[in-house]
């Protein structure tokens, strides 16, 4: 079984400031691993994927991603937060592709001026 | 063009009617999926079709019963509706197969959703 735990379910940054979203997981198989990111009354939006390729992956509007095995750990991070980042960012796994998507509970990331 | 659509888009109904949600998806992916999105922002898997087959079925209630016309639609019926009932469903759509030449073979891309409110 597949779970996905994702530490504080509201960060509150300031403009500028760095991001950073933490994201945990478990998996009994090498794991597929995504970041997306929902905006209010929006579907969800993909930032970016990890697939055994690269362990730091870059995704959309400067954002990107480390996949730290011995952590269980895929962290989203931004070096400076604009106030269009200010969404529900959603970290999920997957065995394989065409597989479905296990959640974590969600990050909703407010940006203050 | 719209990748992933879903209509309708908000659905006020009363407690025991039942009602259809339609998805359809202009992407040639193979496979289709359902997911519920609660009052709290949680994501769950309700189902997943591939080729018109239905592949997850994740202990959702006998009330619920998708159907696939053809691999491009995925609706899903529900009858007697409950207040629990009340979430934002998203439609989504993936390729099974690898596609080197795409890169995204292993994206699900989502719909807009649907707001379903039971009252």
């Amino acid at each position: 079984a597949q779970s996905v735990t994702q530490l504080g379910s509201h960060v509150s940054v300031s403009e500028g400031a760095l991001v950073l979203l933490r994201c945990n997981y478990s998996s009994s198989v090498p794991p597929y691993l995504f970041w997306y990111v929902q905006y209010p009354n929006q579907g969800l939006q993909l930032l970016l994927k990890y697939t055994s390729a690269a362990t730091l992956v870059k995704g959309i509007n400067g954002f990107e991603a480390e996949f730290k095995k011995s952590e269980t750990s895929f962290h989203l991070t931004k070096p400076s937060a604009h106030m269009s980042d200010a969404a529900e960012y959603f970290c999920a796994v997957s065995k394989a592709a065409g597989n479905k998507l296990t959640f974590g509970g969600g990050t909703r990331v407010l940006v203050k001026p | 063009d719209t990748a992933v659509s879903q209509t309708p888009k908000y659905l006020v109904t009363q407690m025991g009617n039942d009602k259809s949600i339609k998805c359809e998806q202009n992407l040639g992916h193979d496979t289709m999926y359902w997911y519920k999105q609660d009052s709290k922002k949680f994501l769950k898997i309700m189902f997943s079709y591939n080729n018109k087959e239905l592949i997850i079925n994740e202990t959702v209630p006998n009330r619920f019963s998708p159907k696939s016309p053809d691999k491009a639609h995925l609706n899903l019926h529900i009858n007697s509706l409950e207040l629990g009932d009340s979430a934002v469903y998203f439609c989504a759509s993936s390729q099974e197969s690898p596609s080197w030449t795409s890169g995204t073979w292993d994206e699900q891309f989502f719909g807009p959703g649907t707001r379903l409110t039971v009252l």
